[in-house]
């Protein structure tokens, strides 16, 4: 089956920090969503981008559908961004997720 | 307001004992899914349902069970056969299946006693 790789594993950043979280993924893929999950473990919507860029606010998304990857930009970060970040590819009829990317921020 | 409501938030199982997780949906979706997420991993699929009365395996279906009677509603039942069933467990749905994003609930933690 495909492999969805995120990096980092974890990430720990200053309040008004800029980062970048990377997702592999192995095979061609229908499409891709980035998820924020919370400390109380609801799982927030982000981006739906099978290609390009999409922006929201602070957040934005680029994927590289030939190259396999996506990138997901978090700018001037705020505590409320802490909590995990997941990537999941749709693969045939199914999402596979990564193992997401634990951010911290402090203040 | 259109979304997933999953209840119970927290649920306790004894040794033996079948439980069910409810997930009810208002936004018309076509097709419904259950995850299972352990600490400091991603989510896995369990089952999924694309129609009413139609329902596939996912990558960890043994020892769970569904049911697709309504549109509306995808009851997940984690059976005494599951022998690790501690996990927190997400209910999602989608307007088509595949090619359209995903909608999750707030999900139900389940711990045994």
């Amino acid at each position: 089956g495909i492999q969805v790789e995120q990096s980092p594993p974890d990430l720990i950043l200053q309040e008004g920090a800029n980062s970048t979280l990377r997702c592999n993924f192995s095979d061609s893929v229908n499409n891709l969503q980035w998820f924020h999950q919370n400390p109380w473990g609801q799982l927030i919507n982000l981006f739906y981008i099978p290609s390009g860029t999409k922006q929201n606010g602070r957040l934005s998304a680029t994927t590289v559908a030939t190259e396999r990857y996506s990138l997901l930009y978090i700018s001037s970060s705020q505590t409320t961004d802490s909590g995990v970040y997941f990537c999941a590819v749709i693969y045939g009829n199914k999402l596979v997720f990564g193992a997401g990317t634990i951010l911290r921020v402090k203040s | 307001d259109g979304g997933i409501t999953q209840s119970p938030k927290y649920l306790f199982r004894k040794e033996g004992q079948n439980v069910t997780l409810s997930c009810e949906q208002n936004l018309n979706h076509d097709a419904m899914y259950w995850y299972r997420q352990d600490p400091g991993q991603g989510l896995r699929l369990i089952y999924y349902s694309q129609i009413v009365n139609d329902f596939q395996k996912g990558d960890i279906a043994e020892g769970y069970s569904v049911s697709r009677e309504k549109k509306e509603s995808f009851p997940l039942t984690v059976t005494s056969a599951q022998k690790n069933p501690t996990a927190f467990y997400l209910c999602a749905s989608s307007n088509r299946q595949g090619m359209q994003p995903q909608h999750f609930g707030d999900g139900t933690r389940l711990s045994i006693l």
